[in-house]
């Protein structure tokens, strides 16, 4: 069965360090989505990502955070300059339709960061 | 403003019991509604949605739901538990390309 895979699945950094998580969505999906979520809260909306382009972002997605699909396949979150309160579990995800609420989010197993 | 709430932070069920997790939310709309579970060091894993029609919804590994727009409810039940069902149970909201989400649910199994 076709999954959505993550790496790293954990790493360990320094405040202040660049970052980049990344992702192989499922093949023939075309929208892309990265959540993250605090230890011990709820899981938040990052932003996605359509055609090259951020179809939607939240607040918390600011000038830190870039996403880019490099490839064919992967698909990078990189964090510019890492602060303490980007510990966290960051997953990725795809689908196949654009509305959430018509399809279905399949989703990598996380990656964690760890920013001491 | 559209949210989630899982009243339950963790729930403890002897292996065998009925299970029932509760979700209500908040929604403008016609709220499209799923559960997904995490097991531990797993993603995040869909176990059934509700778009219309049926407001019982069968998932995977023997659970339902049921939608009651007059309560703005979405629980989550299963029979009879597992241990293997021991794990964090999310309730989420779809909007139009993203998903909100409840805090979670703890699922404790007493063997």
């Amino acid at each position: 069965e076709p999954e959505v895979t993550q790496t790293p699945s954990h790493q360990v950094t320094q405040m202040g360090q660049e970052v980049i998580l990344r992702c192989v969505p499922i093949s023939n999906h075309l929208y892309f989505y990265w959540y993250r979520q605090i230890l011990g809260q709820k899981v938040e909306f990052l932003v996605s990502f359509y055609n090259n382009e951020i179809s939607e972002k939240s607040e918390i997605f600011d000038d830190q955070f870039s996403v880019e699909r490099p490839d064919g396949s992967n698909f990078t979150l990189k964090i510019r300059s890492t602060k303490l309160e980007d510990s966290a579990m960051y997953f990725c995800a795809s689908s196949p339709t654009a509305r959430v609420a018509t399809g279905e989010l399949f989703f990598g197993e996380g990656s964690r960061l760890t920013v001491l | 403003a559209q949210s989630v709430t899982q009243p339950d932070i963790h729930i403890t069920v002897s292996e065998g019991a009925s299970l029932e997790l509760r979700c209500n939310y908040s929604y403008g709309a016609t709220p499209y509604l799923f559960w997904y579970v995490q097991s531990p060091g797993q993603g995040l894993q869909l176990l059934l949605k509700y778009f219309s029609g049926d407001t019982l919804v069968q998932g995977i590994k023997g659970f339902e739901a049921e939608f009651k727009r007059s309560q703005s409810s979405f629980n989550l039940r299963k029979p009879s538990v597992h241990w293997s069902d021991a794990a964090e149970y999310f309730c989420a909201v779809g909007g139009n390309y993203q998903l909100i989400w409840g805090a979670g649910t703890k699922l404790i199994i007493k063997p």
